[in-house]
């Protein structure tokens, strides 16, 4: 089974512009989670979408968010950059929504770097 | 707010030795405990889910348990080998969503 993709790997934008990454979970996994790394911070939580819907939301301003197509692929937008946006942005996918059982399969991550 | 918290941030052991750390979090609504390991240029891998009082997970050289009373688990390395080089994370599971420590980067030297 292919893994987690996302695109692209790596991303430089400048203050105010807007970027989308993309997620394309494992095969049958329905539910797409984004997660933000910064320096010194651990993993903080974005969202989640299962079913096309956001399930979850993490505590993140509203410049962040996020969709879900059919086949359970995801994006990300990030609206109006600021430099502390820079980050790493991963990805990770889990067969349903809601389970605490669930462990998740993570993407290689975007490193999106704000000028 | 929920606090992960995980110690020690960082360990530099030699080929060999055992290692452990910690991972702590509020003992109440507890549904289920997460070990991750991140190795460097990879991506997060899932070791253990932990969800009982007293639950003891093993994976070769690795282990862990947990403590759902107190609000902790430990993860063990028995006799690190240079390829266990990598950031543990543990997160909690709670209002549907991974709560993540900020990790423990573990360094085993040759």
């Amino acid at each position: 089974k292919a893994g987690v993709t996302q695109t692209p790997r790596y991303l430089i934008k400048t203050r105010g512009q807007q970027v989308t990454l993309s997620c394309s979970p494992i095969s049958g996994h329905r539910s797409v989670s984004w997660y933000q790394q910064t320096p010194g911070q651990g993993l903080q939580f974005l969202f989640e979408y299962f079913s096309e819907t956001q399930r979850n939301k993490g505590n993140f301003p509203g410049r962040f968010s996020g969709r879900q197509f059919s086949n359970s692929r995801s994006e990300m937008n990030v609206s109006t950059l600021e430099l502390g946006d820079s980050a790493l942005y991963l990805c990770a996918s889990s067969p349903s929504s809601g389970s605490s059982y669930n462990e998740q399969f993570f993407g290689p991550g975007t490193r999106l770097t704000v000028l | 707010i929920l606090n992960v918290e995980q110690s020690p941030q960082s360990l530099h052991v030699q080929e060999g030795d055992s290692t452990n750390f910690t991972c702590s979090f509020p003992s109440s609504n507890f549904y289920a405990l997460h070990w991750y390991r991140w190795e460097t240029a990879k991506s997060p891998e899932a070791l253990f889910v932990m969800t009982l009082n007293g639950d003891e997970k093993k994976k070769g050289r690795i282990s862990a348990t947990l403590n759902t009373k107190e609000g902790y688990s430990y993860l063990y390395i028995k006799g690190s080998q240079p390829e266990d080089s990598a950031t543990y994370l543990c997160a909690i599971f709670q209002g549907g969503k991974l709560i993540f420590g900020q990790g423990t980067e573990l360094s085993v030297k040759p």
